[in-house]
């Protein structure tokens, strides 16, 4: 099946500092998803994204569709510390129809330190 | 609180056995969606129901099924449970769009 590759596994950052994640894929996706996990809870959406070059913002969250619809970024400027947790990148495949099933990259998680 | 309750929280089951998980979807949305969460394959899609019927499969083993009821509510099924099946599974629901696409707190699975 498809695959979204997420980079980096883990941050180390301190606080104030901006922050930077991508996904990857081999295939095509016709729309980008960024989550947040926090611990005991599910995902929440953050960013969606539905547009190859779409540049999206919420708050200090900006979030890029790559124009070969393979790629996408997430940016978190000025980091803070409820911003720990666990971010995942997320899509829905190209395609007429189908399956509504997300495929998630592996997640990126972000830890501040004092 | 996302709109989308599961029960239970936690589950400590032994081999061999078979639970059921339950999902009340967020009021208005007909589609459930089920997820496994484990440390090393990630999130991963299991089965999606819309209005009652079963919409899309993703990596759902043969031990496990699922349903969709009447009031919308929705039950997946783990029989013959092995170690590996320890996991957190989530459910989602949604109406139309991806925006609403939303996850519930999820059911922690112990298999012992």
């Amino acid at each position: 099946g498809q695959q979204l590759n997420q980079s980096p596994q883990s941050m180390f950052i301190q606080e104030g500092e901006d922050v930077s994640m991508n996904c990857t894929s081999s295939s095509i996706f016709n729309t980008w998803l960024w989550y947040k996990q926090d611990p005991g809870e599910g995902p929440v959406l953050l960013i969606a994204l539905y547009k190859a070059g779409e540049l999206t913002s919420n708050g200090r969250l900006t979030a890029q569709f790559g124009i070969t619809r393979k790629d996408s970024f997430l940016n978190i400027s000025a980091s803070i510390p409820s911003d720990v947790g666990i971010y995942f990148c997320a899509g829905l495949p190209y395609s007429g129809g189908g399956a509504d099933g997300l495929t998630f990259g592996k997640g990126t998680h972000l830890i501040i330190q004092p | 609180d996302s709109g989308v309750t599961q029960t239970p929280k936690h589950l400590i089951t032994a081999t061999g056995q078979r639970v059921t998980l339950r999902c009340s979807p967020r009021s208005g949305d007909l589609s459930v969606y089920w997820y496994q969460q484990s440390l090393d394959q990630g999130l991963q899609f299991l089965i999606q129901y819309y209005n009652g019927e079963e919409r899309a499969k993703g990596n759902i083993l043969e031990r496990f099924s699922a349903q969709q009821f009447p009031d919308l509510h929705s039950e997946l099924n783990l029989s013959s449970l092995e170690l590996g099946d320890s996991a957190l599974y989530f459910c989602a629901s949604s109406g139309t769009g991806v925006d609403g696409y939303t996850f519930g707190s999820g059911t922690r699975l112990t298999v012992v």
